[in-house]
């Protein structure tokens, strides 16, 4: 069974840089398929961020693409997320998942973990 | 960028009734189309993927239909586990993008 599950502080300054990891069971990442985090302001819909493939290949929510970068880490199976200069609007749930199919980049979420608030204040 | 928007915000229903959510696509994306289920304090769900396929363990009541750029999420008979809020998302486009929600309350 495919398991996720985040992990990082969820409190962030202002200005700051939002790290964030997700730690996968069940299956190793370097068996492939892209791997993705999504985040859900309080109350409101659902954001793509980017997603990630065990080669270390990326892409991401080019509404973001200058603040973000996800990357991989094989030898732990767990990929991550850093999210620069964030400023109160970052303020959300934060769920890593994997995607389907597996070649596609910006595939289905099929697996999630179950998600981690994080909040931008002083 | 490709705007999903669904329809209705709100739609209040009976245990026992039929859902019919509507995902409408500003251009064509074939087939590939999700849908998901949301429950408070929980992650999504994953019910439908390209269009019409349920996803591993989805019940058969959930049934999704459409393709190019109108689609349709019927769930035939409302239990009560039912009521969430439900979301559309495209693939095979970037940035894929999900729709608003849709949120099924019981009436």
């Amino acid at each position: 069974q495919v398991q996720l599950q985040e992990s990082g502080p969820g409190l962030v300054k202002p200005s700051e840089t939002l790290s964030l990891t997700c730690a996968v069971s069940g299956f190793s990442l370097s068996n492939g398929y892209y791997w993705g985090w999504i985040r859900q302001p309080p109350g409101m819909g659902l954001e793509w961020i980017g997603s990630v493939y065990h080669t270390g290949s990326t892409y991401y929510n080019p509404s973001l693409n200058s603040r973000v970068t996800i990357s991989v880490d094989t030898s732990k199976n767990q990929f991550s997320l850093n999210l620069s200069s964030v400023t109160a609007a970052d303020t959300a749930v934060y769920y890593c998942a994997r995607l389907s199919p597996h070649y596609d980049s910006s595939g289905y979420a099929d697996y999630w973990g179950q998600g981690t608030l994080v909040t931008v204040s002083s | 960028e490709i705007v999903l928007t669904q329809s209705p915000a709100t739609l209040s229903l009976s245990p026992g009734e039929r859902a019919t959510l509507s995902c409408r696509a500003s251009q064509s994306v074939s087939s590939f189309l999700a849908w998901y289920q949301q429950k408070p304090g929980q992650a999504p769900r994953l019910l439908i993927y390209d269009a019409s396929n349920r996803a591993t363990g989805i019940p058969a009541r959930f049934s999704g239909s459409g393709s190019g750029t109108d689609f349709t999420l019927t769930i035939s008979s409302l239990e009560p586990e039912d009521f969430a809020v439900y979301y559309c998302q495209l693939r095979n486009n970037w940035p894929q993008t999900f729709g608003q929600g849709t949120k099924v309350e019981i009436k």
